[in-house]
């Protein structure tokens, strides 16, 4: 199985809906984070978390909320999408080192 | 304002032979830097890292050099093989900012068989 899954895989969505994406892990590491990538760009922080409480806003969170509903979850939220946040985003986990694990991504497409 | 850049979007190599990827750096502050291989529908997985103290780090086929003085390293890979094409990132972070990675944008390798 899996250290780091993620749901959906794919999402296609219209202007202006809510979407969540979730974000489990079961490497027990207390750091987690969500990036995208978009072509031609390396991976782009947008929020990250150091524990349950600890929440953080990375390079790119406009846009963007997070919760850190237990250890192992930390799903991300776009209130209203957009057609520019079409793009692949990855969750990590990390423990204090840092290496960091990622999940297979979620392709979402905004209409 | 790109910090990591990775000029080539793509390389060829023969199977055999030597890869060598590139990237280069702006902030002489960074403490860490880290190679990833990503391979299509998949997240990136690490490969090999150098802390900014050393100038080679070598784990089997991979070796990373570190000229702190250019603001250069690479990933040497020898000998390549089919499974290594890929897209490889490198990574660098700050001690300072709890080690969030500065990625670059990827060059995609190609082994020719």
């Amino acid at each position: 199985d899996a250290d780091v899954t993620q749901t959906p895989r794919n999402r296609i969505t219209k202007t202006g809906k809510r979407i969540m994406l979730e974000c489990s892990q079961t490497k027990g590491h207390d750091r987690m984070y969500w990036y995208r990538q978009d072509p031609g760009l390396g991976l782009r922080l947008i929020y990250y978390s150091f524990d349950v409480k600890d929440i953080n806003k990375g390079e790119i969170s406009d846009g963007y909320s997070v919760s850190r509903q237990a250890q192992a979850k930390f799903s991300l939220s776009l209130e209203s999408a957009i057609p520019n946040q079409t793009a692949l985003y990855f969750c990590a986990t990390s423990d204090e080192a840092n290496e960091q694990f990622f999940g297979p991504g979620t392709r979402l497409t905004v209409l | 304002d790109q910090q990591v850049k990775q000029n080539s979007p793509s390389l060829s190599v023969q199977e055999g032979r030597i890869s060598i990827l590139n990237c280069d750096y702006t902030n002489s502050m960074f403490d860490y830097f880290l190679w990833y291989k990503k391979y299509p529908a998949e997240g990136p997985t690490f490969l090999i890292s150098i802390s900014s103290i050393k100038d080679k780090n070598e784990d089997g086929r991979f070796t990373v050099f570190l000229n702190k003085s250019a603001k250069h390293l690479s990933l040497h890979i020898v000998p390549s093989q089919p499974g290594d094409s890929a897209v490889y990132f490198c990574a660098a972070a700050l001690m300072d900012s709890n080690y969030q990675l500065i990625w670059g944008a990827g060059t995609k390798l190609i082994i020719k068989p």
